[in-house]
């Protein structure tokens, strides 16, 4: 099994709604990952998790919350979002490193497409 | 300068034809190197990953990698119009290890 899933695939949610994205591989990575793309623009890295432990945090606003209950799943949490948050959310995983000290491919999930009204 | 820089395009290539998709990163420690395939509405998939010098051939694709021009490239040969996406160029930043940075993407259009 070589495909990292994402549910749900759309979102519309108001400003003062919470609500979940959720992320699952089981290709035994141990690094994941959470990206958010704007349109026409290449994805940004939000979150980091190696070994179930938040390593990067690329000073994302609290609104966004992730958790990595096991090895194998993601979710981000989302509550009081505004409408300049709505993307398209992605999802990845990877081996955390690989022979000689490179980093591994990292493989995507198809997002979900977030609207915030 | 940007981290990661690739010409935005459109490349516009007829069927049949070589692609020559270019990219370069400013972080010298930088090891490994990832080119992705996004299609409109899409998530980006992986097509190529180098990690050393020199060339890399995978089927229609080779990847291309210089290190001391901190230099990596992309060829599809013989286009296909359904390989008529954007093409984002990926480098792992060194001082955090397994952070990707990626390029604006080139759009490339093959036309048959």
């Amino acid at each position: 099994d070589t495909e990292v899933t994402q549910t749900p695939k759309h979102l519309v949610m108001g400003m003062t709604n919470k609500k979940s994205l959720k992320c699952e591989q089981h290709m035994g990575h141990r690094a994941m990952y959470w990206y958010k793309q704007k349109a026409k623009k290449p994805p940004e890295l939000m979150f980091v998790y190696s070994y179930e432990k938040l390593s990067i945090n690329e000073s994302v606003p609290s609104r966004f919350s992730p958790e990595c209950p096991n090895s194998s799943l993601l979710n981000l949490h989302l509550h009081a979002l505004q409408p300049e948050d709505s993307a398209l959310y992605l999802c990845a995983s990877s081996q955390v490193r690989g022979e000689g000290g490179v980093w591994n491919e990292q493989f995507f999930g198809p997002g979900t497409r977030l609207t915030v009204l | 300068q940007k981290e990661v820089e690739q010409n935005s395009g459109p490349l516009s290539v007829p069927e049949g034809a070589i692609a020559s998709l270019n990219c370069t990163y400013s972080d010298r420690v930088s090891q490994s190197f990832f080119w992705y395939r996004q299609y409109s509405g899409k998530s980006p998939e992986l097509i190529m990953s180098i990690y050393s010098n020199g060339d890399k051939e995978d089927g229609r694709f080779t990847a291309q990698l210089n290190k001391a021009s901190q230099y990596v490239s992309l060829l599809i040969r013989d286009s296909q119009p359904s390989d008529s996406a954007t093409y984002l160029c990926a480098v792992n930043k060194g001082e955090y290890g397994n952070k990707l940075v990626f390029g604006a993407g080139t759009i490339l259009r093959v036309k048959s």
